[in-house]
């Protein structure tokens, strides 16, 4: 069974500094990996796509890499603002199902 | 732009009712999904459907059950709710080619049991 790892659990920076979340799972066998953004009591946002082909993906200030062999993805965002602070998820995506992460919960103090 | 519409934000209802969810996506999407979001335990899949009338459990399909009659419309019915079904309930959709799986999300429906 899939496991997806969110690390760490929770992160507050300055307003201006970059952010570096990641996320690991433990079947490489994945189709592709999906990061999304959500906000208190909302739904699910989809910031970026990764194909198992890729290894990466750019989005404005997100950026993420992607990295099949050793189970790992990692969320890049440049020049963080208050607006970013939210929940960060990400998912792996085996035939069409999703595993999800638990998250990482990010607080962008201004 | 895809949207992924859920009948209701809120709800609460007693125990022993029978609820239904409704969801609706407008782009014309193969699969639809149903996750509840629960705090620790994070999102899982309750049920999925890659046709009309076709469906498949997911990981905790117990109490729950489904229903697509239509492409476009996905419902989430819990027979006779309990307070452990408490939860946010997500429904997602995506094509089944093309783009790949990028799965969109609705909103959610925020159910409390009481």
């Amino acid at each position: 069974k899939q496991e997806v790892t969110q690390i760490p659990a929770a992160l507050s920076v300055p307003e201006g500094e970059n952010l570096v979340l990641n996320c690991s799972f433990t079947d490489s066998a994945i189709y592709n990996l999906q990061w999304f953004r959500q906000d208190p009591g909302k739904g699910l946002t989809s910031l970026l796509l990764i194909q198992s082909s890729q290894r990466e993906q750019t989005s404005g200030r997100l950026n993420a890499s992607l990295d099949k062999s050793s189970g790992r993805s990692t969320l890049y965002i440049a020049a963080s603002q208050p607006g970013d602070s939210a929940t960060y998820l990400c998912a792996v995506v085996n035939d069409y199902k999703l595993s999800f992460g638990a998250g990482t919960t990010v607080t962008v103090r201004a | 732009d895809v949207k992924v519409t859920q009948s209701s934000r809120y709800l609460v209802k007693r125990t022993g009712e029978k609820v239904f969810l409704e969801c609706v996506q407008d782009m014309d999407h193969e699969n639809m999904f149903w996750y509840r979001q629960d705090p620790g335990l994070g999102l899982r899949l309750i049920y999925f459907s890659y046709d009309v009338k076709m469906k498949e459990k997911g990981d905790i399909p117990e109490g729950y059950s489904v229903s697509r009659e239509k492409k476009e419309r996905f419902s989430l019915i819990l027979e006779s709710a309990s307070t452990n079904q408490t939860s946010m309930y997500l429904c997602a959709s995506t094509q089944a080619g093309g783009r790949g799986n990028e799965q969109f999300f609705g909103p959610g429906t925020r159910l409390t049991v009481l």
